[in-house]
């Protein structure tokens, strides 16, 4: 099963205007992961969280982490046309063997702005 | 640099053939991945691997095999193709860490149509 569930699935916003993603996981996390998808292409990584961090930013992208919520938050501020994308949230867990970690992904919101 | 690099970029098959998807990358990645991507299911983990000679299966492995001989490449074999199989195939690495907080490379993805 998918560790991490994005919400909402999509997310309609006029250009200016913020725009709120989150993310919900199901286990403890080292790290949280937010990616962008620009339609057809690979994913792109956008900002990494780690557990003992509450906030980062990274130009108009800022990203919250509440692990006693098990939950994240990606906010785009003064979206602009070009930031219409899928954004995925990705956490590391550990395979079956017990050992080694992979990264899995939530479904992701749909982000369309608007000119 | 190339990063991650995908061959073929499209294929079309017809049920019960079998052909390897190519992936390569020329960072000196440890951590390498297989994700397909359906609509409306997000990306879903197929095998990843941490290393030469390692290999794991993610969430839905079956009617999938890889092998990791080598650091740079790690392709993935559809033995008999089935229909269900028809989906946008991504390939992604990163650097290892047994906390798995390095960010992901991603190739631009196979569409592969099986008919």
């Amino acid at each position: 099963s998918q560790q991490g569930e994005e919400d909402p699935q999509a997310l309609s916003i006029q250009e200016g205007e913020n725009a709120t993603m989150n993310c919900s996981y199901k286990t403890s996390i080292n790290n949280l992961q937010w990616y962008r998808q620009n339609s057809g292409r690979g994913l792109v990584h956008l900002i990494l969280i780690r557990s003992n961090e509450r906030e980062k930013h990274s130009g108009r992208l800022r990203v919250t982490l509440d692990t006693s919520k098990k939950s994240s938050s990606l906010l785009i501020t003064a979206s602009r046309a070009a930031d219409t994308a899928s954004y995925f949230c990705a956490t590391p867990s550990r395979g079956s063997g017990g050992s080694n970690y992979k990264l899995t992904f939530g479904k992701g919101t749909l982000l369309t702005v608007n000119p | 640099n190339a990063g991650v690099t995908q061959t073929p970029k499209f294929q079309v098959l017809k049920t019960g053939q079998s052909m390897t998807l190519q992936c390569a990358q020329d960072m000196n990645h440890e951590y390498m991945s297989w994700y397909r991507q359906d609509p409306g299911m997000g990306l879903r983990l197929i095998h990843y691997s941490v290393g030469a000679g390692i290999t794991d299966q993610g969430e839905v492995p079956n009617g999938y095999n890889v092998s990791r001989s080598t650091t740079e490449d790690f392709p993935l074999r559809l033995l008999s193709a089935a229909p269900s199989q028809t989906s946008v195939y991504f390939c992604a690495s990163s650097y290892y860490t047994v906390a798995l907080n390095s960010p992901l490379h991603f190739g631009n993805g196979t569409r592969l149509t099986v008919t």
